[in-house]
């Protein structure tokens, strides 16, 4: 089975531009978390999404937008984008919205703001 | 934000040898999980211990809960080469709307 994919998997950008990270989550799955990883800290997270509503969101400002589709897939957008933005960005896919069920990461899409 | 914190930051053993890793929390959790990273890739889950659980073990980890003193352990025995990598806590707070609170991590180094 395949697990959590993220596309793509590095990118580029420059401040003030808009990007798109997308997020597969393993077939099954409803609940789709997004988190932040700067360079030498832990994980923040940023949002979950459970049957395509919004059940969580973390302490980023609204430059950073989610949605979930019906196939259960997610995107994460950040406008105007920031230096500060320059990130890892993983994805976690889980079974039901509560954390007692296991947590499933992707390999993540490391974004580099120029 | 309440977030684990793990102790020590780095370690680095030779192969063989055990390696000990602990993490401290601020607030009532739900659970505790331990997380494995390579390379700064994507997260492994390796373990979750419940707050109602004191220790619990998988294969050559084991994991340890006391939620009066609001921390808990890890133990790898017998390290591989392969263990190295980054190892997180995180917590899932009683009162955190199903989200992860992660600590800074700990950087493990097994030297064959």
């Amino acid at each position: 089975d395949a697990g959590v994919t993220q596309s793509p998997t590095h990118l580029i950008k420059t401040r003030g531009q808009h990007v798109t990270l997308r997020c597969s989550p393993i077939s099954g799955h409803k609940s789709v978390s997004w988190y932040q990883q700067v360079l030498g800290q832990g994980p923040q997270f940023i949002f979950q999404y459970y049957e395509k509503e919004e059940r969580g969101r973390g302490n980023f400002p609204d430059r950073f937008s989610a949605r979930q589709f019906p196939n259960y897939s997610s995107e994460l957008n950040v406008n105007a984008l920031l230096l500060g933005d320059s990130a890892l960005y993983l994805c976690a896919s889980s079974f039901d919205r509560g954390l007692t069920y296991e947590q499933y990461f992707g390999p993540g899409t490391r974004l580099t703001v120029t | 934000s309440q977030q684990g914190e793990e102790d020590p930051q780095a370690l680095s053993i030779q192969e063989g040898e055990n390696a000990t890793m602990n993490c401290s929390y601020k607030t009532s959790i739900n659970n505790l999980q331990w997380y494995r990273q390579n390379s700064g890739r994507g997260l492994v889950h390796l373990i979750l211990i419940r707050s109602n659980e004191r220790e619990k073990h998988s294969g050559r980890l084991r994991v340890t809960l006391d939620t009066s003193k609001k921390s808990s352990s890890l133990l790898i025995t017998a390290s591989r080469a392969a263990d190295t990598a980054s190892y997180f806590c995180a917590t899932d707070p009683i009162y955190g709307n199903n989200r992860l609170a992660f600590g800074k991590g700990n950087q493990v180094v097994v030297i064959p």
